[in-house]
C-alpha cells in the first residue's frame, strides 16, 4: 500500500527566505505527483503536476522536482512571502489507482 | 462553471440522520472524485467516477456511504444513519479525463454529526 509522508510537519520562516518542502512515497511506480496548497477552512489549490516521465516543473516562484527511484519529491519556494502561508500537500497517483495524499506541511512566513 | 462547487458549505446533523452532499464539477470534466479530510490530515480517497459509472469505490468506508452521478455531471454523496465519526470535510474534485490529469478541488462541505 502506497504511503506518503511529508517533512517537516510545520515550518516557520522569515519573509524573503528560500525554502524546501519534502514529500516521500513508498511505491515508486507512480503515474504522477501533484502539489497543492490549502488555506485554513478552504479547499485545495493545485500548484504543480509532475508526470512520471518528468523530473521537475516550475511555476513562478515554485519549483517541484521528482525522483521516482528514491521515492522523493521536493517543492522549492523562492523568496517566500506572508501570502505563502498555508498547508502544502503532496499527492501521488499509482497506475490504475487514485491519489494518496501526504499529511501536509504547515508553512508560516513571518513578515 | 468556473470551478468545482459544493453545497452546502456546512451541514450539521444529528446522529442517525441521512445527509446528501452535492458536487458540481467543472463543465466538461468527465472524471469526478470524492475525498474526506479529517482535521490535521490529508484528504482520504472515497470514490472515483468516470462519466456516470463508479470506476473505483474502494475508499467508501462502509455501506452507509453511497454516491451517484446519474448524468455524468453533478454528483451526490449520500450518507445513511450518520455517526459522530463521519464528521469531517468532504471534498470533491474533477479532472478532464481521468486519474492521469490534474485534479481541481471544490471548497468542501464541512459535516458535523452531533
Amino acid at each position: 500500500k502506497q504511503e506518503v509522508t511529508q517533512i517537516p510537519a510545520a515550518l516557520s520562516v522569515p519573509e524573503g527566505e528560500n525554502l524546501v518542502l519534502n514529500c516521500s512515497f513508498t511505491d515508486s511506480a507512480i503515474y504522477n505527483l501533484q502539489w497543492f496548497r490549502q488555506d485554513p477552512g478552504k479547499g485545495l489549490t493545485s500548484l504543480l503536476l509532475i508526470q512520471s516521465s518528468q523530473r521537475e516543473q516550475t511555476s513562478g516562484r515554485l519549483n517541484a522536482s521528482l525522483d521516482k527511484s528514491s521515492g522523493r519529491s521536493t517543492l522549492y519556494i523562492a523568496a517566500s512571502q506572508p501570502g505563502d502561508s498555508a498547508t502544502y500537500l503532496c499527492a501521488v497517483n499509482l497506475y490504475g489507482q487514485n491519489f494518496v495524499f501526504g499529511p501536509g506541511t504547515r508553512l508560516s512566513v513571518l513578515p | 462553471g468556473a470551478g468545482v462547487s459544493q453545497t452546502p458549505s456546512n451541514k450539521v446533523t444529528e446522529k442517525g440522520k441521512y445527509v446528501e452532499l452535492r458536487c458540481d464539477p467543472i463543465s466538461g470534466h468527465t472524471a469526478l472524485y470524492w475525498y474526506r479530510q479529517s482535521l490535521g490530515q490529508g484528504p482520504e480517497f472515497l470514490i472515483y467516477f468516470q462519466g456516470t459509472g463508479a470506476a473505483d469505490d474502494s475508499g467508501l468506508p462502509n455501506d452507509r456511504f453511497f454516491a451517484v452521478r446519474p448524468e455524468g455531471s453533478v454528483s451526490t454523496l449520500k450518507i445513511q444513519r450518520t455517526e459522530r465519526g463521519d464528521s469531517a470535510v468532504y471534498l470533491c474534485a474533477s479532472s478532464i479525463r481521468g486519474e492521469w490529469d490534474e485534479q481541481f478541488f471544490g471548497p468542501g462541505t464541512r459535516l458535523t454529526v452531533l
